[in-house]
């Protein structure tokens, strides 16, 4: 079955270096992948989407790159700002099992310190 | 415009019972998917409806059903409830298809006694 991992442990950076959050999968072949932002006690945010065909988009201060060779997506956050604390989930959408479907991983904590 | 909307936001129930979720989506979006939300396995997909019809399920029991209106207003039942059935459920919806971007709205949180 499709495995979606991202770190499990929270990154606790410092205010200002570049987060770098991983997402890999298994067992699919996404067409497209997608970055959200969750904060606690609320909805995710959708942040980037990223096709298949793309190896990089940018928008801002965020950067994400898709490897399907690698079966990886990183995801960046430069100049990084305590208000960027949050949970960060990766999705890969596709179509399989004759539906066309989203898969969440479950989330990578961010931490930024001052 | 208005974001995602649910409700109730908070809902406590006791085994055995049934609940009734309901999402408005954006203005204009066609598609509502729904999630549930676990800190053990984290946010699942149950369906997504679209024009009023069933378009793509996840691998939940038929204790979980849902339905969209005519006006994309979208409910979501589980009937017999279960202690396991404890969650976040949220609603998602986009203009035509979950490939696109997924509005979420804030969620509903069912405990389960």
């Amino acid at each position: 079955s499709q495995k979606i991992e991202q770190n499990s442990e929270a990154l606790n950076i410092q205010e200002g270096k570049t987060a770098t959050l991983t997402c890999n999968y298994t067992n699919y072949s996404p067409a497209y992948l997608q970055w959200y932002r969750q904060d606690p006690g609320r909805g995710p945010v959708f942040l980037l989407l990223i096709r298949e065909n793309e190896k990089e988009k940018r928008k801002e201060r965020l950067k994400v790159t898709f490897d399907t060779t690698l079966k990886q997506s990183l995801f960046h956050i430069t100049a990084s700002q305590p208000a960027d604390s949050a949970t960060y989930l990766c999705a890969l959408g596709g179509f399989s099992g004759g539906y066309n479907k989203l898969i969440f991983g479950a989330g990578t904590r961010l931490a930024v310190h001052p | 415009k208005a974001g995602v909307t649910q409700t109730p936001r908070y809902l406590i129930k006791t085994r055995g019972q049934q609940v009734t979720l309901s999402c408005s989506p954006i203005s204009g979006h066609r598609s509502v998917s729904w999630y549930q939300q676990t800190p053990g396995q984290g946010l699942q997909f149950l369906f997504e409806y679209f024009s009023e019809t069933q378009r793509n399920k996840g691998n939940f029991p038929g204790r979980f059903s849902g339905r969209q209106f005519s006006n994309s207003r979208s409910e979501m039942n589980v009937s017999t409830l279960e202690l396991g059935d404890s969650a976040l459920y949220l609603c998602a919806s986009s203009w035509a298809s979950v490939q696109e971007t997924q509005y979420f709205g804030p969620g509903t949180r069912l405990l389960v006694l």
